[in-house]
């Protein structure tokens, strides 16, 4: 079946320690983005990647890390994770980002940094 | 910077109306445009998409019109029915950048 993986699914964790979330696509896609979605603010890009080992940032990049070392994962990682990072997050897949192709996304990780 | 506005933030029609959905941007390289729906706790689920060089375009009851000299997009939803609920968002991809942006999202209530 092709999907979007994310891992975990929900996180309660504490300030300043570093967490990795990951993101897993099995359908070949070159494109793949982090979103984090908070109420009356839509979804926000935080980093995207139009292919292996090309990043660039997106709206929101500031305490966020991302790596594209194969085509099918992009995690996401939080150095030293704050309060203002508990959000909804979500990976999304592309085939081809810029010449207009339907996201896929993944069923969303649930970040608490207390 | 790039931005899409979405308007309005919460709609609320009877059940067999027609709702609609406007959205402006700002970039104008961005030559995608697709709209999401978004039920209470699950993902964003692509309902139409439209590209630059299209005006219009329907699938059932669901339509889109992209006016690009505005930089304006609509979302309209005939004979709307309860499972037509939830929240609902645009956006718009620049083919300079590939970035995608949303808007802030409509919340539509259909009311039986």
């Amino acid at each position: 079946e092709a999907q979007v993986t994310q891992n975990p699914r929900y996180l309660i964790t504490v300030t300043g320690k570093k967490l990795t979330v990951t993101c897993s696509q099995n359908m070949n896609h070159e494109y793949m983005s982090w979103y984090r979605q908070d109420p009356g603010l839509g979804l926000r890009q935080i980093y995207y990647s139009m292919n292996v080992e090309v990043t660039d940032k997106g709206d929101v990049p500031e305490g966020y890390k991302v790596s594209r070392k194969e085509k099918r994962n992009f995690p996401l990682i939080l150095e030293s994770p704050s309060p203002n990072q508990t959000s909804l997050y979500f990976c999304a897949s592309s085939f081809r980002g810029g010449l207009g192709q339907p996201q896929h996304f993944g069923d969303g990780t649930r970040l608490s940094i207390l | 910077g790039e931005n899409v506005e979405q308007h309005p933030s919460t709609l609320s029609v009877q059940e067999g109306d027609s709702a609609v959905i406007k959205c402006t941007y700002s970039d104008s390289a961005s030559n995608y445009f697709p709209w999401y729906k978004q039920e209470l706790g699950k993902r964003p689920q692509l309902i139409i998409d439209i590209r630059s060089n299209v005006g219009e375009k329907k699938d059932q009851r669901i339509a889109v019109t992209l006016n690009k000299t505005a930089k304006h997009f609509s979302l309209h939803i005939t004979e709307t029915q309860p499972e037509d609920s939830a929240v609902y968002f645009c956006a718009a991809l620049s083919s300079n950048t590939g970035k995608l942006i949303f808007g802030q999202g409509t919340t539509l209530q259909v009311k039986p």
